[in-house]
């Protein structure tokens, strides 16, 4: 069926250096993407979204990107603090929300 | 604004034993989902309310889950009886309705099945 994947299930990073997280989608019909930041013990929270229409979008410290031609979304987190570190899901809408596996983020002082 | 609430936040349960949990929508969000996160893995839709009318439950396994929000606001969802395949954490979230996606989750709800 369709999914939606991170390309690594960890990442490692040095506070103050920028992050990359990546995902790959499949199903080319879904139209808008969400990025999700979960804490230990807590619910996901909404980070940033983007629509099928754009390219790219920015937040507060955080830029996703989206390429349509091969299915592929990624967040950006400018200036890394110990406070992001977090599982991140990319999630597509195309129906219904579907969640990729996550990405753990670590953000070393 | 007030989040999505839930409760409770943990529940330890033996096999074979009933479960519910409850979930209290943001004001005025007609759309609410209830999710299944397990271990590791993203949350997976269980189903979708449109206010007290069910949207979606594909993927609610029918034989022991139930879910129901009689007056379009609170929702409970039921394991009976509960395996323990059944042990993971249970999201709530909710959205404006049509047209406004964007979904807001609770602090969910970990269950242990033993």
């Amino acid at each position: 069926g369709e999914s939606v994947g991170l390309h690594l299930p960890t990442l490692s990073v040095q506070e103050g250096d920028n992050s990359i997280i990546n995902c790959a989608y499949s199903n080319s019909a879904s139209d808008y993407f969400i990025w999700y930041k979960q804490e230990s013990g807590k619910g996901p929270q909404f980070i940033i979204d983007i629509r099928s229409n754009m390219d790219k979008r920015q937040g507060q410290r955080v830029t996703v990107l989206l390429n349509k031609t091969v299915k592929h979304l990624s967040l950006q987190i400018a200036a890394t603090q110990p406070g992001d570190s977090a599982v991140y899901f990319c999630a597509e809408m195309g129906g219904k929300l579907i969640f990729g596996q996550g990405t753990e983020l670590s953000v070393k002082p | 604004e007030a989040g999505v609430a839930q409760s409770p936040r943990y529940k330890i349960i033996e096999k074979r034993q009933s479960v519910a949990f409850w979930c209290n929508p943001i004001s005025g969000h007609a759309t609410l989902y209830w999710y299944q996160q397990i271990l590791g893995q993203g949350p997976k839709l269980l189903i979708q309310f449109q206010n007290n009318g069910v949207v979606d439950d594909s993927q609610l396994p029918k034989d022991r889950f139930s879910a129901e929000r009689l007056k379009g606001v609170d929702s409970t969802l039921k394991i009976q009886p509960a395996k323990l395949e059944d042990s993971a954490v249970y999201l709530c979230a909710s959205s404006l309705g049509p047209g406004e996606e964007t979904q807001y989750f609770g602090p969910g709800t970990r269950l242990l099945v033993l």
